[in-house]
């Protein structure tokens, strides 16, 4: 389940179960959004990215669904594995700005073999 | 490898002291940013550059902190006065143009403890 406060939110699954990584952004003018992870001791990673003229992104297990109407975004992550234990962020990224992507809280992913 | 490159990985000084903290970028990359991370928190923007330029200062948060980038690559950001609250990973990323919509590349930090 998921737990929030002053530690990061949490969400432990099962080897194999479908993860579900929310994130809500602020800007309404924000048009470009990227999922990174990060595993422990090292940077950021990208892992998909979405424009804002799309409502879903596939990728090799991954998937990120848009909706601006309510400025929510997801990751779903398929059959989810060990290997994908990690804190994930998102970013939002507005176009006409300065294009410097502002990094929501993460959510630290523990996968249970 | 032809990653980001941050250095040193691990700094501990005294409160007061002065540090300087090191990014190599990816070759070729136009853009640099710095962010800092605190224990479970998000990244917090802290400098951009544009080539050797800085347009985006404004997540330094005190005149302590200051950046500078030369001949279009590495960069350096230094910490005057070190403080406590300075604590933290301070993460280097780089990306092909700046300005666009573009992925950042990131190093695997530099974590930072002022005892």
């Amino acid at each position: 389940g998921e737990s929030v406060g002053l530690h990061l939110p949490t969400l432990s699954v099962q080897e194999g179960d479908n993860s579900i990584i929310n994130c809500a952004y602020s800007n309404s003018a924000s048009d470009y959004f990227i999922w990174y992870k990060q595993e422990s001791g090292k940077g950021p990673q990208f892992i998909i990215d979405i424009r804002s003229n799309m409502d879903k992104r596939q990728g090799q297990r991954v998937t990120v669904l848009l909706n601006k109407t309510v400025k929510h975004l997801s990751l779903q992550i398929a059959a989810t594995q060990p290997g994908d234990s990690a804190v994930y962020f998102c970013a939002e990224t507005a176009s006409g700005g300065s294009y410097i992507p502002t990094f929501g809280r993460g959510t630290s992913l523990i996968v249970h073999p | 490898g032809a990653g980001v490159s941050q250095s040193p990985s691990n700094k501990v000084t005294e409160k007061g002291k002065d540090v300087e903290l090191r990014c190599d970028p990816i070759s070729g990359h136009t853009a640099l940013y710095w962010y800092r991370q605190s224990l479970g928190q998000g990244l917090e923007f802290l400098i951009y550059f544009q080539g050797n330029s800085a347009p985006d200062k404004s997540g330094l948060p005190s005149d302590r902190f200051s950046a500078e980038r030369t001949g279009g690559s590495v960069s350096t950001l230094t910490i005057q006065r070190t403080q406590q609250e300075d604590s933290a990973v301070y993460l280097c990323a780089s990306s092909p143009q700046g300005r666009i919509r573009e992925k950042l590349f990131f190093g695997s930090g530099t974590q930072l403890s002022v005892l």
